[in-house]
């Protein structure tokens, strides 16, 4: 069975920093690129960062391009998303997905940004 | 970047009837390898989104066949027939076609 199991979110302050992880399990973890989306609450879905599989190539939005930066570490079969320079407008559940179809979503982790 | 113009926002529905969900793409969704990157979550009150149709017109594993996706370039269709009410919730298209990826902005599947 498939499984994306985020952590490290939490509240933080404007300006600050926060690193999001993401255990995947039940599929070859290494074989496939890997995805953050947002969803702001009650807001819809928001595409944050890629990477391929060897973790060589890195894509982001406008948005996040600068502050954030996803990595992943095949070995331990984990995803990775690097926030900084934190704004409010950051805050939101940060989901991880699985390949290019963003095929499993994990359960998602709230990030909150406030002071 | 692609703008996903995904309609209408909210789609009052009733038991065992029939959905149609439309999104357009701002530009040509097929990727020089030839696919089309356009894809169909649902996400259910609580829940995090889950795939329901890939590129295109291809049923995730365990999707039921009352789902159904068509389309090609930049016109893209998301059909439920019978709909039961576990198929509530909120619909998203998505391209992942050219970076940045972009989302529709969803449609909500009600009750009438």
């Amino acid at each position: 069975e498939v499984q994306l199991v985020e952590s490290g979110g939490g509240l933080v302050q404007p300006g600050r920093s926060l690193k999001l992880s993401c255990a995947a399990s039940g599929f070859t973890f290494s074989n496939y690129y890997m995805a953050w989306v947002r969803q702001a609450p009650k807001k819809g879905l928001e595409w944050v960062a890629t990477i391929s599989t060897s973790g060589s190539r890195t894509y982001y939005p406008d948005s996040v391009k600068g502050r954030f930066t996803i990595s992943r570490d095949n070995a331990k079969s984990s995803l990775y998303l690097q926030m900084n320079s934190l704004k409010s407008e950051d805050t939101a559940t940060y989901y991880c997905a699985s390949g290019r179809d963003f095929d499993y979503w994990g359960q998602g982790v709230m990030v909150t940004v406030s002071s | 970047d692609v703008v996903m113009t995904q309609t209408p926002v909210s789609l009052p529905v009733s038991l065992g009837g029939q959905a149609s969900i439309s999104c357009r793409s701002s530009q040509s969704l097929v990727h020089s390898n030839g696919n089309t990157y356009l894809h169909w979550y649902l996400q259910k009150p609580g829940q995090s989104p889950q795939l329901l149709i890939y590129r295109v017109s291809n049923r995730f594993s365990g999707v039921p066949d009352r789902f159904s996706g068509s389309g090609s370039g930049t016109d893209f269709t998301l059909k439920i027939s019978r709909v039961e009410p576990e198929d509530l919730g909120d619909y998203y298209c998505l391209q992942s076609t050219h970076f940045p990826d972009t989302f529709g902005a969803g449609t909500k599947l009600e009750l009438k």
